[in-house]
């Protein structure tokens, strides 16, 4: 079956501008999870969603960013007024529960943002 | 200082060493150990996990966790072109992995 999808791929925005990164997770999932790598360094965790709601979000930076998952699959990450220092890969991944080895989580090839 | 700590590498070696991977940590509540394996413009994928101490083996990998140190190594045997890539320790207090802490990575490049 099809594994994490992220779009786009790539993004490169301007300073200021709104941007939205779409997560589609594998089917039947039910745990969501967004992490930011910057360039040589390991990801670091920025929210986690069980089902619908967000179960942990003591990562996300700042209230620029904003994440959502409405129906419980598909999810957004939102961020606004984007700074350079928000250029990172941006990687999502989903589990298909939250205990024992169902905990594994399998990431998409992330998206990339480049702030200008 | 950083809960995680891994040296970022690169190491070079040639087809059939034995590779050696460590991660150094400071948080005594983190009971998953991982493994993952990235390679350029792709995610993470996971190789290995452990819970608590003592080792793990699975193929050419083998994971070692020692909490008293809080060290963990990952041992390639056999190494291979095709393991070039980037090898991140992860790891997290909490079961089901939910909330995973990395280390930056360390570069592997295996040479022909």
């Amino acid at each position: 079956g099809a594994g994490v999808s992220q779009t786009p791929s790539n993004k490169v925005t301007e300073k200021g501008k709104y941007v939205e990164l779409r997560c589609d997770p594998i089917s039947g999932h039910t745990a969501l999870y967004w992490y930011r790598q910057s360039l040589g360094q390991g990801p670091e965790f920025l929210i986690y969603f069980q089902g619908t709601g967000a179960a942990d979000d003591s990562g996300l930076p700042n209230d620029r960013f904003f994440a959502v998952r409405p129906e419980g699959s598909v999810s957004t990450l939102k961020i606004q007024r984007t700074e350079r220092g928000d250029s990172a890969v941006y990687l999502c991944a989903s589990s298909l529960g939250t205990s024992g080895s169902q905990g594994e989580q399998f990431f998409g090839p992330g998206t990339r943002l480049t702030v200008l | 200082q950083k809960e995680v700590e891994q040296d970022p590498g690169p190491l070079s070696v040639p087809e059939g060493a034995i590779v050696s991977l460590n991660c150094t940590y400071s948080n005594s509540a983190f009971q998953y150990f991982m493994w993952y394996r990235q390679y350029s413009r792709k995610g993470p994928e996971l190789l290995m996990y452990t819970y608590s101490s003592g080792n793990k083996e699975d193929g050419r990998f083998t994971a070692q966790v020692d909490k008293s140190s809080k060290y963990i190594s990952l041992f390639i045997r056999d190494s291979q072109p095709s393991d070039s890539a980037t090898y991140l320790c992860a790891m997290t207090r909490d079961t089901g992995f939910q909330k995973l802490v990395f280390g930056t990575g360390t570069r592997l490049l295996v040479s022909p």
